[in-house]
């Protein structure tokens, strides 16, 4: 079935400095690409979504990119704060499909300060 | 974005009892929501689609008669847990989807935490 695998499972780094968190999905017929911030004890919230027919966006801060070909999409922080800290999520959906999204497993940030 | 309301947040229980929870959709009318399930330090797994004024679409594994589902309105979808045991202690989740021409996007609710003693 479909599956959306995530990297890395945990990620700590330096208040200041960039963070990467990776995500490969299997269903070729994914055409919407959304990532989740989710704070303890909260439900997950949008930061930034890319479509099939885009390769780069960026908000701020936060920028994704996509690599159809590969099946590849990443979400880049830059200049992170300790206010970044969470569990962030990608996710692929194929609205074609019943708008059914596929979960990764989630990335644990630590920002330090 | 869409505003999705959960209640309750939090709710403890003893085992063999039902526990409702709902999901509005405070904003606009969602004629779909989804109900999601994450246990500690996992993901969000999919439980089943809520639509309203019809039978709610189950996931495989996910017991239809144990988790309950009514989309009696376009702002208002129930989960209800029946007979409620430990094991189905976790944090539920409900979602609204956002679709028009510009965008396809889910908004989820705050989440419930479901205590089964």
């Amino acid at each position: 079935g479909e599956n959306v695998e995530q990297h890395p499972s945990t990620l700590s780094v330096q208040e200041g400095d960039s963070a990467v968190i990776k995500c490969t999905y299997s269903d070729s017929a994914s055409n919407y690409f959304p990532w989740y911030k989710q704070e303890l004890g909260k439900g997950p919230q949008l930061i930034i979504d890319i479509r099939s027919n885009v390769g780069e966006k960026k908000d701020q801060r936060i920028a994704v990119t996509l690599n159809k070909t590969a099946k590849h999409f990443s979400l880049h922080i830059t200049e992170t704060q300790p206010e970044d800290s969470a569990v962030y999520f990608c996710a692929a959906s194929d609205r074609a499909g019943g708008f059914k999204t596929i979960f990764g497993a989630g990335t644990r940030l630590f920002v330090k300060a | 974005g869409a505003v999705v309301s959960q209640h309750p947040s939090r709710v403890i229980c003893k085992s063999g009892t039902s526990v409702k929870i709902e999901c509005r959709s405070l904003d606009f009318q969602a004629t779909t929501m989804f109900w999601y399930r994450q246990f500690p330090k996992q993901s969000l797994m999919l439980m089943a689609t809520s639509n309203e004024g019809s039978k709610a679409t189950y996931e495989q594994g996910v017991e239809k008669d144990k988790f309950l589902i009514n989309h009696a309105s376009l702002t208002l979808s129930t989960l209800t847990v029946t007979s409620a045991h430990p094991e189905d202690s976790s944090f539920y989740i409900c979602s609204v989807p956002l679709m028009d021409i510009w965008t396809d996007t889910q908004y989820f609710g705050p989440g419930t935490r479901l205590t089964v003693l």
